[in-house]
């Protein structure tokens, strides 16, 4: 069972570059989910989606944006990298408001 | 907006010894879940709260879900190196997806 299954590991990428992350789900989870985790700051919530066709704004959206291509995938894009950005990105998915999130593995992005 | 705080940020304690992490909602939750994350893994789901006053025990774990539903607590009784992690609350307001997350508690054991 892949779970949820992000892509890539790593990256590094230099200021202004523009970059996407991938994230599928393969347990048919309505709500999926766009975390960053920064030392001493737990997980803040940038967007997420309740369902297929619709997105909404977290705690931290500026410079992102995302796309919920189909029920399995929602995906995060950094238009512009700036070094604020440098962070580990998590993507969750959940079956709906009164069930546990799922994570990935995790992508670890570098902003120089 | 809802703001969910933790604390302590970090806990040093000897092996067998008890620990307690606390956490704090600027609102009042209709969930709060809890969730350990290893180091350099991802957060991995514990449990769930619902009802105001709520107690749950996992082995040597105990939640408890404040009788106003805006406080929580994860209790460790003589804790052991597996459990080593960062603790999280995460909390749900009433008819919202959004899961806040709280700032974590740092656990490191002492041999």
């Amino acid at each position: 069972n892949a779970g949820v299954t992000q892509t890539p590991k790593f990256q590094v990428l230099k200021t202004g570059q523009s970059m996407t992350l991938q994230c599928a789900q393969d347990m048919n989870h309505n709500s999926m989910y766009w975390y960053r985790q920064d030392p001493g700051m737990g997980l803040r919530l940038i967007y997420y989606s309740a369902s297929e066709g619709t997105t909404d704004k977290g705690e931290v959206p500026n410079g992102y944006n995302v796309s919920r291509l189909n029920k399995r995938e929602f995906s995060l894009r950094l238009e512009s990298a700036a070094p604020s950005q440098t962070s580990v990105y998590f993507c969750a998915s959940s079956a709906g408001s009164n069930s546990p999130l799922h994570f990935g593995n995790g992508t670890r992005l570098t902003v120089t | 907006g809802q703001q969910v705080m933790q604390i302590p940020q970090y806990q040093h304690v000897q092996e067998g010894e008890d620990f307690t992490t606390y956490c704090n909602s600027s609102t009042t939750l209709s969930n709060i879940q809890w969730y350990k994350q290893r180091p350099g893994g991802h957060p991995v789901f514990l449990i769930q709260l619902v009802k105001s006053g709520e107690v749950k025990k996992q082995k040597r774990l105990t939640f408890q879900f404040g009788e106003a539903k805006k406080n929580s607590s994860l209790h460790i009784t003589a804790t052991q190196t597996t459990d080593v992690g960062t603790y999280f609350c995460a909390g749900r307001n009433f008819g919202n997806e959004k899961l806040t997350f709280g700032t974590g508690t740092r656990l490191t054991i002492i041999p």
